[in-house]
């Protein structure tokens, strides 16, 4: 195990609700970076927060949005769900932004109806 | 832009036998790093091994080997005597140094090794 943990394992929301994922980096870890990954797909970037900041973000609409908490854990929100948006939702942690590898936790998997 | 192509959408081999997942990246920059992640049922993406575009020397840990080609941009993964376990969806994943360190992913390949 990776020692990174999400929360909630599972979530079912109905389109146009608003949704909050949790991680929680590995220890000694201060950077976490959140993908989404659909079915039959591979992980797609989201953002990445680095010391409480955004530190990159990918083809993603504003309402994604995240936070990064002074004990490096994160949120994503995410605002006005779509159907598309069902897919499992990944953190990873590492120790630094840059090229460090990324430690991956379970995941949530979100369905929206 | 990086892409990751994993050609090989599932494979499905029996017990002990080898199996080869292959992995091509594009790219225009000269530093970059190449990753196979695992991910079993269960949805964790495991990490196998991480690998920078100036070391092209291969590696073996245990019955997982790797060859890491510059000159035909791929970075292969070989099991070796598949095991019931080794059952997951690999990824390829390829990391472009800069503001963000953002891992662009293959499509992965499903092995499923049987009995």
């Amino acid at each position: 195990e990776t020692g990174v943990t999400q929360s909630p394992t599972h979530l079912i929301k109905t389109r146009g609700q608003q949704v909050t994922l949790r991680c929680s980096s590995q220890s000694g870890h201060n950077t976490v970076s959140w993908y989404q990954q659909a079915l039959g797909q591979g992980p797609q970037f989201i953002f990445q927060y680095y010391r409480e900041e955004e530190n990159g973000r990918g083809n993603f609409p504003p309402r994604f949005s995240g936070l990064q908490f002074p004990n490096y854990s994160s949120e994503l929100n995410v605002n006005a769900l779509e159907l598309d948006d069902s897919a499992l939702y990944l953190c990873a942690s590492s120790p630094v932004a840059g090229v460090e590898t990324q430690y991956f936790g379970p995941g949530t998997r979100l369905l929206v109806l | 832009a990086q892409k990751v192509t994993q050609a090989q959408t599932e494979i499905s081999v029996v017990e002990k036998e080898d199996v080869t997942l292959d992995c091509v990246y594009e790219t225009r920059d000269t530093t970059y790093y190449l990753f196979w992640y695992k991910q079993p049922p269960s949805g964790e993406l495991v990490f196998l091994i991480r690998r920078n575009s100036f070391d092209e020397q291969n590696e073996i840990s245990g019955r997982y080997s790797w060859n890491f080609q510059k000159s035909t941009s791929s970075f292969n993964f070989t099991i070796t005597a598949s095991q019931v376990v080794d059952s997951a969806v690999y990824f390829c994943a390829l990391l472009i140094t800069g503001t963000a360190s953002k891992l662009t992913f293959g499509t992965g390949t499903r092995l499923q090794v049987t009995l």
